[in-house]
């Protein structure tokens, strides 16, 4: 299929350990997301891309979290020493058009990391 | 961004139409009503928009109170597949970030 891919589907850590989770957006869109969502909360967002440039970084939680995306295409969310409150479904959207005009976001599936 | 409020949960019977409310009553005159939902265990899903004026396409349609202090969206003839997780999301069209700052959101319960 043509839509958003993230992988791994499931990711489970032990307190202290480094993740990284991809996504894939579809292609050719310029704009790509990541949202971070807790259990029975709606989805918050962390971080924003256009092409490969980290233009609002402004929902990440801590310097633990670290995002790239470096030709422009897929994008991979770090996380460092993953702690127990890191745990959460992560969410990659993407979409066709530059910010600033009305444009409809693409979810993908999501990654639940859990962190025992 | 303007804030909403929605109820946390709503039924509906499996044929008949889903009216689900938001209120957005500190609503600018250039934030865009969104409407998205989410399946279980899926990512959010884009439904409809509008401005002011009301709108529909194939999934929904969209009422906007002349004020614009509140919306509708309407699921004509529901059917079990629609139970699910339902945001209202307003917000500027412009920027330089578009992200979407969802609440807890509707969750609708369709029964046969």
């Amino acid at each position: 299929g043509a839509g958003v891919s993230q992988s791994p589907r499931y990711k489970v850590a032990k307190r202290g350990q480094d993740v990284a989770l991809r996504c894939d957006p579809i292609s050719g869109h310029v704009s790509l997301f990541w949202y971070q969502q807790a259990l029975g909360q709606g989805p918050e967002f962390l971080t924003y891309f256009q092409n490969e440039a980290q233009l609002d970084k402004s929902g990440l939680p801590s310097d633990r979290f670290f995002a790239e995306r470096p030709e422009g295409s897929v994008s991979t969310l770090k996380i460092q020493r993953t702690q127990q409150e890191d745990s959460a479904v992560y969410l990659c959207a993407s979409s066709f058009e530059l910010a600033g005009f009305y444009n409809e976001q693409f979810f993908g599936p999501g990654t639940r990391l859990t962190v025992l | 961004d303007a804030k909403t409020t929605q109820p946390p949960s709503m039924d509906c019977a499996e044929g008949r139409a889903a009216n689900l409310p938001c209120n957005h009553s500190t609503i600018s005159g250039n934030e865009y009503v969104y409407w998205y939902r989410q399946i279980h265990s899926q990512g959010p899903q884009y439904i409809i928009h509008g401005l002011k004026n009301n709108e529909t396409n194939e999934m929904a349609s969209l009422i906007i109170t002349e004020d614009r202090k509140s919306s509708t969206l309407i699921l004509p003839h529901a059917t079990l597949r629609d139970t699910a997780v339902y945001y209202c999301i307003v917000r500027v069209g412009g920027g330089n970030t578009d992200k979407l700052i969802f609440g807890t959101g509707t969750r609708l319960q369709v029964f046969p």
